[in-house]
């Protein structure tokens, strides 16, 4: 079956440090993959997608992903983080319409 | 521009009874999308309307759930009869192109409790 995993239900960071939220992904043919993140009573914002090229995608607020084919993987990025992108991060494959259980990331001050 | 809206933002119902959710899309948006996300699990795809018409809803999970959207403009996702496991977030997202790669931008989800 086509899925996507974000490993970690939780991530802890402190706020200045590096971030790095997990994506793996299983799904036949090129995947189109989206990350997107939930702040508390919000919907999902959009944050960056990789469709084809450059495999280094740079999106909103600071963060960037890496599309590795070899990995299967789509990690989110950020190189130094702050409180307010404490949220809860999804990551998806959307020509699949599938996404994973979300990822909580906690940066503490 | 406005963004993807849904109504109610809360909605605590018996299980038997009807609810209805409502999804206003972004204006132009073609594409309309319903998701479900229950017990803090994935997000998953329930249908895909293009336009007036369902392209796919392959995730509907059975006959209880009713998808409209009349006109090509806000939809509807409605519940009859309700059971305990139909709580969960409902979320909608709009899109303006056709193809997958596209954009989906989603609204805030309703909280759908069923007791």
């Amino acid at each position: 079956a086509q899925s996507v995993a974000q490993p970690e239900d939780q991530v802890n960071v402190a706020e200045g440090n590096p971030l790095t939220v997990k994506c793996t992904y299983s799904v036949s043919g090129n995947p189109y993959l989206f990350w997107y993140v939930q702040y508390p009573n919000r919907g999902l914002q959009f944050l960056l997608k990789y469709i084809t090229g450059d495999n280094l995608v740079k999106g909103s607020y600071g963060f960037e992903a890496e599309f590795n084919k070899s990995q299967t993987s789509f990690h989110l990025k950020k190189p130094s983080a702050l409180v307010s992108d404490s949220a809860l991060y999804f990551c998806a494959a959307l020509n699949k319409l599938i996404f994973g259980a979300g990822t909580r990331l906690a940066v503490h001050p | 521009e406005a963004g993807v809206t849904q109504f109610p933002s809360h909605s605590v119902i018996e299980k038997g009874q009807t609810v209805t959710l409502r999804c206003d899309p972004i204006s132009g948006h073609d594409n309309l999308y319903w998701y479900r996300r229950v017990m803090g699990k994935e997000i998953k795809f329930l249908l895909h309307f293009v336009k007036e018409s369902k392209q796919d809803e392959s995730g509907m999970p059975n006959n209880r759930f009713l998808a409209e959207r009349t006109g090509g403009t806000y939809s509807t996702l409605k519940v009859q009869p309700a059971e305990l496991e139909d709580s969960g977030v409902y979320f909608c997202a709009s899109s303006q192109f056709s193809g997958r790669r596209d954009t989906q931008y989603f609204g805030p989800g309703t909280r759908l409790t069923v007791l």
